[in-house]
């Protein structure tokens, strides 16, 4: 069965340091893997997806995630964290074929922000 | 282009009572999927409508919950009668078309509090 594995529940970054939320997959092919965000009160927006067109995919505000097949890793990173950037970010994998498609989510990482 | 709205954005009912969750999908998405979230556990599947039919309601944790889309527009789901283990958040989304690689836009959720 195709899942998700978000290893950190937490992560705490200082403004301006690099941003790091790790994700390793489980999929038996070649998978379809998303990065949603949701910020406090809000709902869930997409940051980024993984189709196989390119190993590194750039997404919104910044995050860009390397899938790497040899690790099972999609890792979402950032160069310079932002004051705005802390929410909760969503690891997810789109499983089944045909008409019978879902998305299955990763635990979460929330992610704090200090000044 | 109008989201996907959810209502109502909160809702507290007694153990026993009946509550009725909406959803509308952005217009012309086919696919519309319910998501849960209860406090401090992933975000879990429910089920998922292809038009007005249902094409995979694995996730529905028992006969409690009854989810409709009549007309293959808006959604309901209806929970009767409430436990207390119901409490949580209601996700909706919606997508244009079944496919792996295809982004799910999701509603700010229903919160819901079953004292």
């Amino acid at each position: 069965a195709q899942s998700v594995t978000q290893l950190d529940s937490h992560v705490s970054v200082s403004e301006g340091t690099p941003v790091l939320l790790r994700c390793n997959y489980s999929s038996s092919y070649s998978p379809s893997l998303f990065w949603y965000v949701q910020h406090p009160n809000k709902g869930l927006q997409l940051l980024l997806k993984y189709t196989s067109a390119a190993t590194l995919v750039k997404g919104i505000n910044g995050f860009e995630a390397e899938f790497k097949k040899s690790e099972t890793s999609f890792h979402l990173t950032k160069p310079s964290a932002h004051m705005r950037d802390a929410a909760e970010y969503f690891c997810v994998v789109s499983v089944g074929s045909g008409g019978y498609n879902k998305l299955i989510f990763g635990a979460g990482t929330r992610l704090a922000v200090h000044p | 282009e109008a989201g996907v709205t959810q209502f109502p954005s909160h809702s507290v009912i007694e153990k026993g009572q009946t509550v009725t969750l909406r959803c509308d999908p952005i217009s012309g998405h086919d696919n519309l999927y319910w998501y849960r979230r209860v406090m401090g556990k992933e975000i879990k599947f429910l089920l998922h409508f292809v038009k007005e039919s249902k094409q995979d309601e694995s996730g529905m944790p028992n006969n409690r919950f009854l989810a409709e889309r009549t007309g293959g527009t808006y959604s309901t789901l209806k929970v009767q009668p409430a436990e207390l283990e119901d409490s949580g958040v209601y996700f909706c989304a919606s997508r244009p078309r079944t496919g792996r690689n295809t982004e799910a836009f999701f509603g700010q959720g229903t919160r819901l509090t079953v004292v």
